[in-house]
């Protein structure tokens, strides 16, 4: 089976950097993606680590250790509107080689941004 | 814009009263998934269909079921709900084959309440 573990809940101050963790445990890792969720709304996709590293994309990066079983969403700069659950999500391998289409997502991480 | 859209927004059904949710896609998307979600959880996959084979998770109870009718339709059936089906059922889409099958598109969402 797969299980992620991502804190609950993180509070930060606007203008700040918070970084979120996601720790997984699965039985094939293909890749780790990050959603975001506004109270009430869809979950948008922000992005995605199939290699180790960094990927950057505006104020929002997210790396990966493949070896530590191992991300995190990094949100710098932070506004207002940054306010929101964010969601940790795995994506397995399949017996072909390729990744699955298929993601289970963690319980995410209910960030507040305050002034 | 293309999108995926989902009606109604919100559904108030009977307990054991069957319902159906709709979801459709303007996006030509392969994949088309149905994820429950309660309060302060993960959404959980229920079951998605890749073109027109369905696949239900194994822990999905047999009193949802889906319909896909073409490419841009998808229906979830509750055949009799109960007070713990009550939930935001979520719709989403992605594209496998052209090289992003990892990012999954989310209509908004239909809230459930069963009374």
């Amino acid at each position: 089976g797969q299980s992620l573990e991502q804190p609950s809940e993180v509070t930060a101050v606007e203008g700040a950097i918070v970084q979120i963790n996601c720790t997984y445990q699965t039985s094939g890792f293909y890749g780790l993606s990050w959603y975001q969720q506004h109270d009430g709304g869809a979950p948008t996709f922000l992005s995605y680590n199939a290699l180790d590293g960094l990927e950057e994309t505006g104020r929002f990066s997210s790396f990966l250790s493949r070896s530590d079983s191992y991300g995190y969403l990094l949100l710098q700069e932070l506004q207002m509107k940054d306010s929101a659950s964010y969601f940790c999500a795995v994506r397995e391998g399949r017996s072909s080689g390729a990744g699955s289409y298929q993601l289970t997502f963690g319980k995410g991480t209910k960030l507040s941004v305050i002034p | 814009d293309a999108m995926v859209i989902q009606n109604p927004r919100y559904q108030v059904t009977q307990f054991g009263k069957p319902v159906t949710l709709s979801c459709s896609q303007t996006l030509n998307h392969n994949v088309m998934y149905w994820y429950q979600q309660k309060s302060s959880q993960a959404p959980k996959l229920l079951f998605h269909y890749y073109d027109k084979d369905f696949n239900n998770e194994a822990d999905t109870p047999d009193n949802f079921q889906s319909r896909r009718p073409n490419t841009s339709f998808c229906f979830l059936d509750i055949r009799s709900p109960g007070l713990g089906d009550a939930a935001m059922y979520l719709c989403a889409t992605s594209r496998v084959g052209g090289g992003r099958a990892y990012e999954q598109y989310f209509g908004p969402g239909t809230r459930l309440t069963v009374t």
